[in-house]
């Protein structure tokens, strides 16, 4: 149990487009759900917090408007980079909190998306 | 701030030999504790998790952590490295998310 899927695995896109990535609980629902952002052979930096149906709470330094966050739905919750530029390339990872656990006993993470940005 | 650190980047041990990853930390009240190992373009694959109990935990793939609160440490423990462990191993603490340490890189030689 406690699956997280997360799409697409890796997108190359050209500068100044706009990027969608999805991150979705299998079989659990997600009341909460966090990104992440790793450069590489560097440590994997908190950008968000997005709970069902609120608001996602960015981390100091993070561009919400760059960084569109979306979660409509308790399995659903999406991550937009907007405009990206070579800058934004980087390893993204969700992670997922289900309701029936206890805030404190961890998370499943997706398996990550990398972005290119040409 | 409360966070996590990991004081080595890098690790080298030869397979067969004991190894230990290295992680203290810095948090106010009981620390919820974590490792996790990262293969090379993947996600993060939980190896196990501190909460309350017996400062010995056990995980998956062999390894093992010992909570020493005096101190503040949560070393990641194998008696018998294997070239496959060789990856990226994170502590983390959960703080409304999960905060990581920078990192450190295992390798296993033959």
């Amino acid at each position: 149990g406690a699956v997280v899927s997360q799409h697409p695995s890796w997108v190359i896109c050209k500068s100044g487009t706009s990027v969608k990535i999805e991150c979705r609980s299998l079989d659990f629902q997600a009341t909460t759900m966090f990104w992440y952002r790793q450069f590489p052979k560097q440590s994997l930096m908190l950008m968000a917090t997005s709970n069902e149906g609120s608001k996602a709470t960015y981390e100091q330094g993070v561009e919400k408007d760059k960084f569109l966050i979306n979660h409509a739905s308790l399995t659903l919750s999406t991550l937009t980079v907007t405009s990206a530029h070579p800058e934004d390339s980087s390893f993204y990872i969700c992670s997922a909190r289900g309701t029936a656990l206890p805030a404190n006993y961890g998370y499943t993470f997706g398996s990550g998306t990398r972005l290119t940005v040409v | 701030a409360q966070s996590v650190a990991q004081p080595e980047d890098q690790v080298n041990v030869a397979e067969g030999n004991p190894l230990t990853v290295k992680c203290t930390y810095s948090v106010s009240g009981n620390p919820y504790l974590f490792w996790y190992v990262q293969y090379p373009n993947r996600g993060l694959q939980f190896l196990l998790k501190y909460i309350t109990g017996d400062n010995l935990v056990k995980g998956s793939y062999g390894f093992e952590a010992e909570f020493n609160k005096s101190q503040t440490s949560f070393h990641l423990k194998k008696p018998s490295a294997l070239v496959s462990d060789s990856a990226l191993y994170f502590c983390a603490v959960s703080l409304q998310g999960m905060r990581f340490g920078a990192g450190t890189r295992l390798t296993v030689k033959p």
